[in-house]
């Protein structure tokens, strides 16, 4: 079944410390995008990808690196200069001629 | 620069009642709309979109939407409402140029609930 796989689903960090968010999609989508979800306030872009090798920041990217060496993957590293890390992130893939983003399932991320 | 905003976080129901979802949008040329849903915890589904065909748009789950270009607006309808439909609701907006990204651009979401 092609669809977008985000691991883990949950995931704990101590104050000072990197960590990378995984997203797949077997989609053969060319745009991949990232979001961050706090509550009562919606979605916000954080990076997008329109073809592999190329990403732009989206409206909240401090803090926060991706890469996109591959079509399939997207990984998202929340570095220790985010501030406030603790959220629920989203991927999201997008094809051509396709108006619509398909979502994952989310990753779930707790500072302790 | 494109927004949007849904009035009302939290709509209450009673099961078998119509739901309404009110979504208002600013853009300086017609935008595509969407129309998402959350369960807890999980990604955002699909509901509808419109992309400038009819303006009375259906989607899955018995919902609907109309465009109204002189209102700005895409609300979200269902005649009657199911206990499933408990959920969390995003309107978004996205540009319509060609070679643009396409990113979205989400309201803060309303919280349907559904009253036995």
């Amino acid at each position: 079944d092609g669809g977008i796989t985000q691991s883990p689903k949950y995931l704990f960090r101590k104050e000072g410390q990197n960590v990378t968010l995984s997203c797949e999609q077997n989609l053969n989508h060319d745009a991949m995008y990232w979001y961050r979800q706090d509550p009562g306030q919606g979605l916000r872009l954080i990076y997008y990808s329109q073809i592999v090798n190329d990403f732009q920041k989206g409206d909240i990217a401090e803090g926060y690196s991706v890469s996109r060496e591959k079509k399939e993957s997207f990984p998202l590293t929340v570095t220790s200069a985010q501030k406030n890390p603790t959220a629920f992130y989203l991927c999201a893939s997008r094809g051509g001629g396709v108006n619509e983003q398909f979502f994952g399932p989310g990753t779930r991320l707790t500072v302790l | 620069a494109q927004s949007v905003t849904q009035l009302g976080s939290h709509v209450s129901v009673s099961e078998g009642a119509l739901v309404l979802l009110r979504c208002n949008y600013s853009s300086s040329v017609p935008p595509y709309l969407f129309w998402y849903v959350q369960y807890p915890n999980q990604g955002l589904q699909l509901l509808l979109k419109y992309t400038s065909a009819a303006t009375l748009v259906k989607g899955i789950n018995g919902f609907e939407a109309e465009f109204k270009k002189s209102e700005t607006s895409f609300h979200l309808t269902k005649p009657s409402a199911h206990m499933s439909d408990a959920a969390e609701y995003f309107c978004a907006v996205s540009e319509r140029s060609s070679g643009s990204a396409r990113q979205l651009t989400f309201g803060s979401g309303t919280q349907l609930t559904v009253l036995p």
